[in-house]
């Protein structure tokens, strides 16, 4: 079973502070997606990062994949109310698991006007 | 923007019964995925789906679990016998290639009694 451990867990900031959280793992996946699913709903994708080293960027939010496609990481510049929900990251499998998706437990932030 | 549509959104069923939860994949994806995500815990995987046969399952999906595209348009979870454990929030997700690109659903929450 391939691992995904994301920290923090909870995490409650001011407007206009800066974030970052980190999906980390011990095995090598394919990609590293990134998720975030409000309450009663399904994930929706953020993003897709597929090479060691990939920054890729959304408009205030910034994702990393490690050189070794091993963890991943989220930073959020300048927070606004409207960031507030789950982040989930999300580790697609190699060869025959590759279909399969391997999800953290989600980082759940909360950013107070 | 075309979206995955899960029906029904609630199902209550009593405990030894069968249910069929079912999916409207995006109409120009060629794979599809259920997954399940029980109060507090991670997203897992249950099985994914392609070229009208499981290409994948995970340890969960046993003999009570079975998919099925009976037509060209929708897919469907049938578990045969439920058990209080199996209330969860179940989601499908299609894609247009392998481990890439999901879009999910936004969940049918059963609730075995």
């Amino acid at each position: 079973t391939q691992l995904l451990e994301q920290s923090p867990q909870f995490l409650s900031i001011q407007e206009g502070e800066n974030l970052t959280v980190y999906c980390n793992s011990s095995s090598v996946f394919s990609s590293l997606q990134w998720y975030r699913q409000e309450p009663g709903e399904g994930p929706v994708l953020l993003v897709t990062v597929v090479t060691g080293g990939e920054v890729k960027k959304l408009k205030r939010l910034t994702f990393q994949f490690g050189d070794a496609r091993k963890d991943s990481s989220l930073h959020i510049t300048a927070a606004q109310p409207g960031d507030t929900g789950l982040y989930l990251c999300a580790g697609a499998g190699r060869g025959s698991t590759l279909g399969r998706l391997y999800f953290g437990r989600g980082t759940q932030l909360t950013v107070w006007p | 923007e075309p979206e995955v549509t899960q029906t029904p959104s609630h199902q209550v069923t009593q405990m030894g019964q069968e249910v069929i939860l079912r999916c409207v994949p995006i109409s120009n994806h060629l794979y599809f995925y259920w997954y399940r995500q029980i109060l507090g815990q991670k997203v897992e995987f249950l099985v994914s789906f392609y070229n009208n046969e499981i290409s994948e399952k995970s340890e969960i999906f046993d003999d009570q679990f079975s998919v099925e595209r009976p037509d060209g348009s929708n897919f469907t979870l049938k578990i045969r016998s439920t058990k209080l454990e199996d209330s969860a929030m179940y989601f499908c997700a299609s894609s247009e290639d392998r481990g890439y690109g999901y879009t999910f659903g936004s969940g049918t929450r059963l609730t075995v009694v």
